[in-house]
């Protein structure tokens, strides 16, 4: 049982490129989220989904689409990196909406030149 | 929007001291959670608060949830090297049907042996 795991670790972008982060959760929980965590904010929700098939979007969704086609999988990208988006992402996921703990992954440090 | 302030943002102290840091907010929260981030690591749940003035302990660790149900305030006892880390308050919403969390900024807690 893995929990909750994250590729890549670390990724360095020009920008403009492009690329996708992937989720992956072994709980077979319904809810996952990708948060970006930058120096002295805290984390903020980019994008969740409530189940496999369906995506909604979080506090800071400009620059990045999701994609939940198989339930343990949940996609984050970024279609044109920009330095904006240079923070470390991370993927959580809840097995329902009235379970407050959320598990969270170990984090992909993105840094966008 | 939701939103929970920290304070402090950071902490330096010796080890063996204890630790008191707070979370408040301008809205009710009905629950009140505490992450830890170790360096390199995703958040990691601490203590769950559910009740109004309830107080919970995890090991060295006690938090306790506010009677006005705005605030939260973890302490830490006669600290050690292994609690050097990030220590995120967290409290779940509903929005759309959809259960998240809202992150305090974090207090840096750094500990000189």
């Amino acid at each position: 049982n893995a929990g909750v795991t994250q590729t890549p670790k670390f990724r360095v972008l020009k920008t403009g490129q492009s690329m996708t982060l992937l989720c992956a959760q072994d709980m077979n929980h319904e809810y996952m989220y990708w948060y970006r965590q930058d120096p002295g904010m805290g984390l903020r929700l980019i994008h969740y989904s409530v189940g496999e098939g369906t995506t909604a979007k979080g506090e800071v969704p400009d620059g990045y689409n999701v994609s939940r086609l198989k339930k343990q999988n949940f996609l984050l990208g970024l279609e044109s990196a920009a330095p904006s988006q240079t923070s470390v992402y991370f993927c959580a996921s809840t097995p329902s909406w009235v379970t407050d703990t959320q598990y969270f992954g170990p984090g992909t440090r993105l840094t966008v030149l | 929007g939701q939103q929970l302030n920290q304070s402090p943002q950071s902490m330096f102290i010796q080890e063996g001291e204890d630790v008191s840091m707070n979370c408040t907010s301008s809205s009710i929260f009905n629950t009140w959670l505490w992450y830890k981030q170790d360096p390199g690591e995703g958040p990691v749940l601490l203590i769950a608060l559910y009740k109004a003035g309830e107080l919970t302990s995890n090991g060295r660790l006690t938090a306790q949830f506010g009677i006005t149900r705005k605030d939260s305030f973890l302490n830490i006892s006669a600290s050690i090297p292994s609690d050097v880390g990030i220590y995120f308050c967290a409290g779940p919403y509903l929005i759309q049907g959809a259960q998240k969390l809202v992150f305090g900024q974090g207090t840096r807690l750094t500990i000189n042996p």
